[in-house]
């Protein structure tokens, strides 16, 4: 059973037209994150939720946007994507202070595509 | 800060013949590792760990691998790859102690040929 849901799998966006990605988990986790990966390259943390509390990459770019409503739910806004932010988007999950030692468990991923 | 290497981008390897993806990791304190494979299309699905105890790990899929501290490496290995074995494989590093954040290899391409 999928414990990291992501959706869409596929995303098709316009040059400049905002898009969400959604995570969901059933793991009850309390750290959600969202990673960029390119083509042939390692993800790339662009930013984490603690519970509640946002935490910044230093080099994401103010065009990506995060909310956490609730501890299953985590969404990755682009504001205003580029061709450069074609990629894919991975949401991981991990628990803090247990045995599990911060292990990250991944979604499938969503391909996003700019045209 | 801790960085992790990934000696080889590619290694093609024959069907049922043994393979070793190597990773070295460095780190003036001490470290948990990880083996993630991620096939094409789809997110990283955890391999192996190692987090302390016995230093030979075994993980999914006939894969294993050992922590060797003085040469600070955590290689990958089977002895008998299979077609569907074929995907990219990530080595992972975090340091141990509190909440911190993983820092990726660049991953190794295995290619199982026929």
């Amino acid at each position: 059973d999928a414990m990291v849901i992501q959706n869409p799998r596929y995303q098709v966006t316009q040059f400049g037209k905002p898009v969400t990605l959604s995570c969901s988990q059933t793991l009850n986790h309390n750290v959600m994150y969202w990673y960029q990966q390119k083509s042939s390259q390692a993800p790339k943390l662009l930013f984490h939720y603690y519970d509640k509390d946002f935490n910044n990459e230093a080099d994401t770019p103010d065009n990506f946007q995060s909310r956490r409503p609730n501890t299953s739910f985590c969404f990755l806004d682009i504001r205003s994507p580029g061709l450069g932010d074609a990629a894919m988007y991975l949401c991981a999950t991990s628990t803090y202070g247990t045995l599990a030692k911060n292990i990250q468990y991944f979604g499938a991923g969503t391909r996003l595509s700019v045209l | 800060a801790q960085s992790v290497t990934q000696l080889d981008s590619q290694v093609p390897v024959f069907e049922e013949a043994p393979v070793e993806l190597r990773c070295n990791y460095s780190s003036s304190v001490s470290v948990y590792l990880f083996w993630y494979v991620q096939y094409p299309n789809q997110g990283l699905q955890l391999l192996l760990k190692y987090l302390s105890g016995s230093t030979l790990v075994k993980g999914i899929n006939g894969f294993e691998a050992e922590f060797n501290k003085s040469q600070t490496s955590f290689h990958l290995r089977k002895p008998s790859v299979h077609i569907s074995d074929t995907a990219e494989y990530f080595c992972a590093v975090i340091l141990s102690g509190g909440y911190q954040k993983v820092t990726f290899g660049i991953g190794t391409k295995l290619q199982v040929i026929p």
